[in-house]
């Protein structure tokens, strides 16, 4: 498997303007994760969805956030309108529960500037 | 979820082992112990995790104090490729499938020539 593989690697959009990330998580796997990460603020849990719904969005800064996953390959994270301040690298991660162990993977996340 | 308790930085001379402290006292007789790594712009990643017994894998040891109010993530033979920064978490499972994995601020761990 190739991993979790997320799109685009980086983004550079205007003020105002709709973003949209993409991940394909691994095969196989029911939970997924979107992260955001800045210096201010380290990496923050957004959304995690299992089995494609959605469980816990309570990290989703505002209402120009939203997350959908419309099937068990592919997830999406959507701002608009855009702001400087969601300027960050966002990593999507997903993971299998086996026994105990929880083991997420993550991406090589997306890095995001608005100006 | 527990709250972790970790230093801000530590540094470590390259072979000799990194010993990674974490406090979580205020831990549940259900929540596992967790570590991940991030190095420099990569996403995280999966290092160890346990319960109440020590842990050994290909990467490194994990070692839970008996009241389980702290642990100690070791690794024995440090090299330059583990500069990172190391992350414990302490991780209660709702439901199969429903772990809400979140991160504090962790330890950068510096590994010096």
């Amino acid at each position: 498997d190739a991993g979790v593989i997320q799109s685009p690697r980086h983004e550079v959009t205007e003020m105002g303007q709709e973003v949209t990330l993409r991940c394909k998580p691994i095969s196989g796997h029911n939970s997924l994760f979107w992260y955001r990460q800045t210096m201010m603020r380290g990496l923050e849990l957004l959304i995690y969805f299992n089995n494609n719904v959605p469980i816990d969005d309570s990290g989703m800064p505002e209402d120009r956030f939203s997350a959908k996953m419309p099937n068990a390959s592919f997830s999406t994270l959507k701002i608009q309108p855009s702001e400087p301040r969601d300027s960050a690298v966002y990593f999507c991660a997903s993971s299998l529960r086996q026994g105990t162990n929880t083991e997420a993977f993550f991406g090589q996340g997306t890095r995001l500037t608005v100006v | 979820d527990a709250k972790t308790t970790q230093p801000p930085s530590m540094d470590c001379a390259e072979g000799r082992a990194a010993n990674l402290p974490c406090n979580h006292s205020t831990i549940s007789g259900n929540e596992y112990v967790y570590w991940y790594r991030q190095i420099h712009s990569q996403g995280p990643q999966y290092i160890i995790h346990g319960l109440k017994n020590n842990e050994t894998n290909e990467m490194a040891s994990l070692i839970i104090t008996e009241d389980r109010k702290s642990s100690t993530l070791i690794l024995p033979h440090a090299t330059l490729r583990d500069t990172a920064v190391y992350y414990c978490i302490v991780l209660r499972p709702i439901f199969a499938g429903n772990e809400k994995l979140t991160f504090g601020t962790g330890t950068r761990l510096t590994i010096i020539p």
